[in-house]
């Protein structure tokens, strides 16, 4: 079975700084997406950015970025110039290829401080 | 465009009580459909899944069951609650060959 671990419970970072949240997992499989989710307070899970794991390129949206090694299952995010709105659980998720079940990490709250 | 929508946003019940949560997407036809607990420092946990109509998958054995009456439409009961079903239900839905989950606005759920 696969498992997804996140080892950071708690994060904060000044305003305007760059913070990388840690994610690691286990699998046997070659083939599988990579999902970072954020919850922010209150409101509706949305995904910030996925990872195909057969792409060496590592996925970028805007200010959010991965950094995917798969040798060493590792799959963290980089969110750079950061803001208040970032503020928020965020979830690493992995899903083999042909099984859309996804399987999440216990999540690390992130604390953006003006 | 797709949207996802579940109710009721928040609800306090007695022990013993049953429960009925419900899911409806819109805007696309025949989902993977799925329901999510959320308790805290634990992430989230699958609880059911369906791929069609009266099609249901438990991922994990307890008090709770789910039902798929129409292709769009998801609901997540139980007969008689318990106090460790409180928490945050989340349904969510993908498109296929994906992978990836579009969530609803979440339930919280408190037995008392």
């Amino acid at each position: 079975a696969q498992t997804v671990t996140q080892s950071q419970p708690e994060m904060s970072v000044q305003e305007a700084e760059t913070v990388t949240l840690s994610c690691t997992y286990d699998t046997s499989e070659s083939n599988y997406y990579l999902f970072w989710y954020k919850q922010p307070p209150s409101r509706q899970m949305i995904l910030v950015i996925r990872q195909e794991a057969y792409k060496q390129q590592n996925a970028t949206e805007n200010r959010f970025s991965v950094n995917f090694q798969k040798a060493a299952k590792s799959f963290s995010l980089k969110i750079s110039d950061s803001q208040l709105g970032d503020t928020a659980m965020y979830f690493c998720a992995f899903a083999n290829f042909g099984n859309e079940k996804l399987t999440f990490g216990t999540g690390t709250r992130l604390t953006i401080i003006p | 465009s797709q949207t996802i929508h579940q109710w009721p946003a928040t609800l306090v019940q007695p022990v013993g009580s049953p429960l009925s949560l419900e899911c409806t997407v819109e805007g696309t036809s025949n989902p993977n459909l799925y329901w999510y607990r959320q308790a805290a420092g634990r992430g989230l946990q699958l609880l059911f899944y369906s791929v069609g109509i009266g099609q249901i998958s438990s991922e994990v054995p307890q008090n709770l069951s789910a039902s798929r009456p129409q292709d769009r439409q998801f609901i997540l009961s139980s007969k008689k609650l318990l106090l460790s079903d409180s928490g945050f239900y989340l349904c969510a839905w993908t498109p296929p060959n994906t992978g990836e989950l579009f969530f609803g606005e979440g339930s919280r759920l408190t037995v008392l």
